[in-house]
């Protein structure tokens, strides 16, 4: 059984410039979700994916957007890169059955300067 | 609005003492919560849930309404609890609500 994978582990980013963050879900499943964990917090929702689309969203605004593909791999869009979005983002796959069981990637720690 | 809170971000016990960790929810529905733990250099993994009223590693985690909390217990901590440990609430399909999370020490 493969684990949730996430790239980069790390990358630098200045302000302005747009990010892609990439996600392969734990085999077998067909949700995925995204958070942003800034230093000191807990993980927050960003959104979630399911069959290809947006299945709930969090407080973040539109330039914050994702893709799920047909092999159920993700992708998390930042445009407008500001700050403040420095932080680790979590991939999270699941079964769309309402457990609240998510098996989470190490993160993409994202610093923008 | 939902709110998780977890007061206290780090809390030490002596191994073989009992630990309680708290947790206090606000949310207008119906309360789905969890606990989540991370270990040095582990990624975030389920910890337990409280509608399956199960004991893990020792830990016990009861849901109580009325005073709105999910406190997380084990009776004797051990040195491998040392972990960072979140509540976290249920607000959608398998979307969740954490709070800011307890770092547990427990000293030899």
């Amino acid at each position: 059984e493969t684990g949730v994978t996430q790239s980069p582990t790390h990358l630098i980013k200045t302000r302005g410039q747009q990010v892609t963050l990439r996600c392969s879900s734990q085999s077998g499943h067909n949700t995925v979700s995204w958070y942003q964990q800034a230093l000191g917090q807990g993980p927050q929702f960003i959104f979630q994916y399911y069959r290809e689309e947006e299945n709930g969203r969090g407080n973040f605004p539109p330039r914050f957007s994702g893709l799920q593909f047909p092999n159920y791999s993700s992708e998390l869009n930042v445009n407008a890169l500001e700050l403040d979005d420095s932080a680790l983002y979590l991939c999270a796959s699941s079964f769309i059955t309402n457990t609240g069981e998510l098996f989470f990637g190490e993160g993409s720690r994202l610093t923008v300067l | 609005a939902q709110r998780v809170t977890q007061p206290e971000k780090l809390l030490s016990v002596f191994k073989g003492a009992p630990v309680e960790l708290k947790c206090n929810y606000s949310y207008s529905g119906s309360p789905e919560l969890f606990w989540y733990v991370q270990y040095s250099r582990q990624r975030l993994q389920l910890l337990l849930r409280h509608i399956s009223r199960e004991s893990i590693k020792g830990f016990t985690a009861d849901l109580n309404k009325g005073e709105t909390s999910f406190h997380l217990k084990k009776p004797f901590a051990q040195e491998e609890d040392s972990a960072m440990y979140y509540c976290a609430l249920q607000t959608g399909a398998n979307n969740l609500f954490f709070g800011t999370g307890t770092r547990l020490t427990v000293i030899p």
